[in-house]
């Protein structure tokens, strides 16, 4: 299996600039989830889908924010304008269904860096 | 809400040396807990989790974490430290029923040779 493939691995953008982040999860994996990481404030849960649906979405941060997930392998995180604060680390992590698979699989993760 | 308290933000070690890695939630329920480690320039990668089975959770890489209910803790050990563990871990917890997870703020492990 090939894991949860993120891409690119690495953006650098200009502020204003739209961002779009992309994550193919493990085939039969249901759940998806998206994570920021910074290190002032850590690994931060941003939304996560389950069957293609999303369930929260509490934690992205405004409007400039948007997350799709059109169908069961792929989804999307879009950041329209970026500003420089948007900087991090971003994983995109899957589980598969049912009780005894609680945890995920993460991936590698794209730096963004936005100037 | 869950949450995670991740004593020590660094943890240095000798090679050979016990490795203990403090990790206490915050729950009136038992939920499910996990440890995670990150490699420079890498994702998360599981070690180990707790969902109720045995109270002793034995992991990848010769971790181990014990779930003790009474302490609301969940501390990584593992005997004896090899060079390789040095990385960041991340102690994480979910509720039952929900399959987000609340990250801790880590710890880094430098292992001294």
């Amino acid at each position: 299996d090939a894991g949860v493939i993120q891409s690119p691995r690495h953006e650098v953008t200009e502020m204003g600039q739209e961002v779009t982040l992309r994550c193919k999860p493990i085939s039969g994996h249901n759940s998806l989830f998206w994570y920021r990481q910074t290190m002032m404030r850590g690994l931060e849960l941003l939304i996560y889908f389950n069957n293609n649906v999303p369930i929260d979405d509490s934690g992205m941060p405004e409007d400039r924010f948007s997350a799709k997930m059109p169908n069961a392998s792929f989804s999307t995180l879009k950041i329209q304008p970026s500003e420089p604060r948007d900087s991090a680390v971003y994983f995109c992590a899957s589980s598969q269904p049912g009780q005894e698979n609680y945890g995920y699989t993460f991936g590698s993760g794209t730096r963004l860096t936005v100037v | 809400a869950q949450s995670v308290t991740q004593l020590g933000s660094h943890v240095s070690v000798s090679e050979g040396a016990l490795v203990l890695l403090r990790c206490n939630y915050s729950s009136s329920v038992p939920p499910y807990l996990f440890w995670y480690v990150q490699y420079p320039n890498q994702g998360l990668q599981l070690l180990l989790k707790y969902t109720s089975a045995a109270t002793l959770v034995k992991g990848i890489n010769g971790f181990e974490a014990e779930f003790k209910k009474s302490e609301t803790s969940f501390h990584l050990t593992k005997p004896s430290a090899h060079m390789s563990d040095a990385a960041e871990y991340f102690c994480a917890v979910s509720e039952r029923g929900r399959r987000a997870l609340t990250f801790g703020s880590g710890t880094r492990l430098q292992v001294q040779p």
